[in-house]
């Protein structure tokens, strides 16, 4: 079975400041990493998915994430908020089998100042 | 492309009333279709889930139901509602590489 903790349930940033979210797993088979976003009262949008192949992976918005197996990590990043950017935002988790459920972490929100 | 729809969009109800709560599919056919609730400022919790037609799993028992009476029609219930049923409920098509979200429902119970 798999789990996910997102280490921090809020995390505020000026505009125009980096930021990083921060996602841990813990899975004993190969997994699946997502990132989604959900805006005031809306469903959730995926940013960006690690399947395979390169660790850095990059979504939409300018947002890129990078899975780190020995450190069972899949941090989220952005260089430069914008105010458009205050969201929530979830981390989740996967195995290979068709039979997975996707597993959510608990979510960060994310708030920018002007 | 996979769309789902989910309505109403916001309720108001009062508490022993019943809940029906429908989320219809698009794009695919025999999806793996999810409830999860979110309470203000939690996560998602995983209410049910269902792999096909009149095939319902519960993670959690509660005072809900869901019921999959089409291949692509997902629908949660309650016969009495209760104060803590007050949420923000989400239907989502979900598979293990991916998954598709309503635009989720504003229930409040009074």
């Amino acid at each position: 079975a798999q789990s996910v903790t997102q280490l921090d349930s809020q995390v505020p940033v000026f505009e125009e400041a980096p930021v990083e979210l921060r996602c841990n797993y813990s899975s004993s088979v190969s997994v699946y990493l997502f990132w989604y976003v959900q805006y005031p009262n809306q469903g959730l949008q995926l940013l960006l998915k690690y399947l395979s192949g390169s660790t850095l992976v990059k979504g939409i918005n300018g947002f890129e994430a990078e899975f780190n197996k020995s450190q069972t990590s899949f941090h989220l990043r952005k260089p430069s908020v914008h105010i458009s950017d205050t969201a929530e935002y979830f981390c989740a988790v996967s195995g290979y089998s068709s039979a997975s459920k996707i597993i959510f972490g608990s979510g960060t929100r994310l708030s920018i100042r002007p | 492309s996979q769309t789902i729809h989910q309505w109403p969009a916001t309720l108001v109800q009062p508490v022993g009333s019943p809940l029906s709560l429908e989320c219809t599919v698009e794009g695919t056919s025999n999806p793996n279709l999810y409830w999860y609730r979110q309470a203000a400022g939690r996560g998602l919790q995983l209410l049910f889930y269902s792999v096909g037609i009149g095939q319902i799993s519960s993670e959690v028992p509660q005072n809900l139901s869901a019921s999959r009476p089409q291949d692509r029609q997902f629908i949660l219930s309650s016969k009495k509602l209760l104060l803590s049923d007050s949420g923000f409920y989400l239907c989502a098509w979900v598979s293990y590489t991916e998954a598709f979200f309503g635009q989720g429902t504003r229930l409040t119970v009074v």
